[in-house]
């Protein structure tokens, strides 16, 4: 499983709160992913990380903000939570030695409902 | 921007029988493409990555081919078995947008026994 953990599992909010989802690595892996699976869309990446402090966006990053402030943690944050940000979110990472040739491997997801 | 289209989105086989999943990508400026399968309510685990320059990967009886140049993979099953019920999804790495995977929604495969 690549060492990934994503916390919570599951998690349910008001609108307008704010949440952060945290994902945790054990490997030491460079470059970490945040995505969102929603139905019909497939997975859509939302932001990611190719070091510490080191973040860039993705296709669907409007409305959310990540940081990374050591090796292992990603964090990703809703500011102000919104009916649309209802989705499973997904984080992955690539190995030591990143390029663009590796795979990508995938935590088991942080079910977030916005009520 | 990539597209990626799975077709069909839900297959049903009896348990034994040899399967194809399709996966297709607009645009063949690509890194590598790769098959994952998806438990539900799980994460993704990775099967087979193709480079662009290759043809085809095994793993078991999964095996990936990749036709670049017209923009298609296949994912062959051989001898499916109920526990290989699952989604199965491909993702494109694009030369353009290099961090980007592109994902295509998944074939929903049922192995009845």
């Amino acid at each position: 499983d690549a060492g990934i953990t994503q916390s919570p599992r599951h998690k349910v909010t008001e609108t307008g709160t704010p949440v952060t989802l945290r994902c945790h690595q054990t490997e030491n892996h460079r470059y970490m992913y945040w995505y969102r699976q929603d139905p019909g869309h497939g997975l859509r990446l939302i932001h990611y990380s190719y070091g510490v402090k080191d973040t860039d966006k993705g296709e669907v990053s409007d409305g959310y903000s990540v940081s990374r402030s050591k090796t292992e943690d990603f964090l990703l944050t809703l500011e102000s939570a919104t009916s649309s940000q209802t989705s499973v979110y997904f984080c992955a990472i690539s190995p030591i030695g990143d390029t663009i040739y590796y795979e990508q491997y995938f935590g088991p997801g942080t079910r977030l409902t916005v009520t | 921007k990539q597209e990626v289209t799975q077709i069909p989105a839900a297959l049903s086989v009896p348990e034994g029988e040899n399967l194809v999943l399709n996966c297709s990508f607009t645009d063949s400026a690509i890194y590598n493409l790769q098959w994952f399968r998806q438990d539900p309510g799980k994460g993704l685990t990775s099967l087979l990555l193709i480079q662009s320059s290759q043809r085809e990967q095994t793993s078991g009886r999964l095996n990936a081919s990749l036709d670049k140049s017209s923009g298609r993979s296949t994912l062959y099953i051989a001898a499916s078995q109920p526990g290989d019920s699952a989604t199965y999804l491909c993702a494109v790495r694009s030369q353009t947008g290099a961090n980007n995977l592109f994902f295509g929604t998944g074939t929903r495969l049922t192995v009845i026994p």
